[in-house]
């Protein structure tokens, strides 16, 4: 298995953008996170959905951002209109099962996102 | 977890001799603990976890301590090798599926 797949890799955009990110989790994972990573204030979770699914939105920052699942093999993370303070790593992990039940979680790449 | 800040601690160890990572938690109520490495440019990787029914856990090489009456969580990397250098960070399993994780620690091992 190809692991968890992110889309792009890097992105570099203005203030006032708009910013999508993807993620393709592994195939038969059934849920799926998108995680921030930023010095100031390390990895967060932003929200993650099971069985295509949001449960848990909490962690999302503001309106500006939003996730969707179309389905069991794509998600996106969008801003907009994105701003400097939300240059950070975005990861996306899936796992098979829920956390903590012997099922660990697997993290993409990441994408190293810069709004200038 | 930790609470999160600009510097990270850093551990420096010589290569082969033992490595020990320390990290507090801070919901007593949590019940599930794991210990990640991330490498620089890629996403945290899965090392080793822990339930709060065990003091102690073994894998290769890396062995987890939990200590719940002083909330406290320790790595244990044995005859640390350069591939060891990475960030690690713990992570507690609050509720649901939400991880919070630790500010993480610098391990550099020296040739």
């Amino acid at each position: 298995d190809a692991g968890v797949i992110q889309s792009p890799r890097h992105e570099v955009t203005e203030m006032g953008q708009e910013v999508t990110l993807r993620c393709k989790p592994i195939s038969g994972h059934d849920y799926l996170f998108w995680y921030r990573q930023t010095m100031m204030r390390g990895l967060e979770l932003l929200i993650y959905f099971n069985n295509n699914v949001p449960i848990d939105d909490s962690g999302m920052p503001e309106d500006r951002f939003s996730a969707k699942m179309p389905n069991a093999s794509f998600s996106t993370l969008k801003i907009q209109p994105s701003e400097p303070r939300d240059s950070a790593v975005y990861f996306c992990a899936s796992s098979f099962a829920r956390l903590g039940s012997g099922e660990t979680q697997y993290f993409g790449p990441g994408t190293r996102l810069l709004v200038l | 977890g930790e609470s999160v800040g600009l510097h990270l601690p850093t551990l420096s160890v010589q290569e082969g001799d033992n490595s020990i990572i320390n990290c507090a938690y801070s919901n007593s109520a949590s019940d599930y603990f794991i210990w990640y490495k991330q490498e620089s440019g890629k996403g945290p990787q899965f090392i080793i976890d822990i339930r709060s029914n065990m003091d102690k856990r073994q894998g290769q090489r890396v062995t987890v301590l939990l200590n719940k009456t002083v909330k406290h969580l320790s790595l244990q990397i044995a005859a640390t090798q350069p591939g060891d250098s990475a960030v690690y960070f713990c992570a507690e399993l609050e509720y649901g599926n939400k991880l919070v994780f630790g500010a993480g620690t610098i391990l550099r091992v020296k040739s």
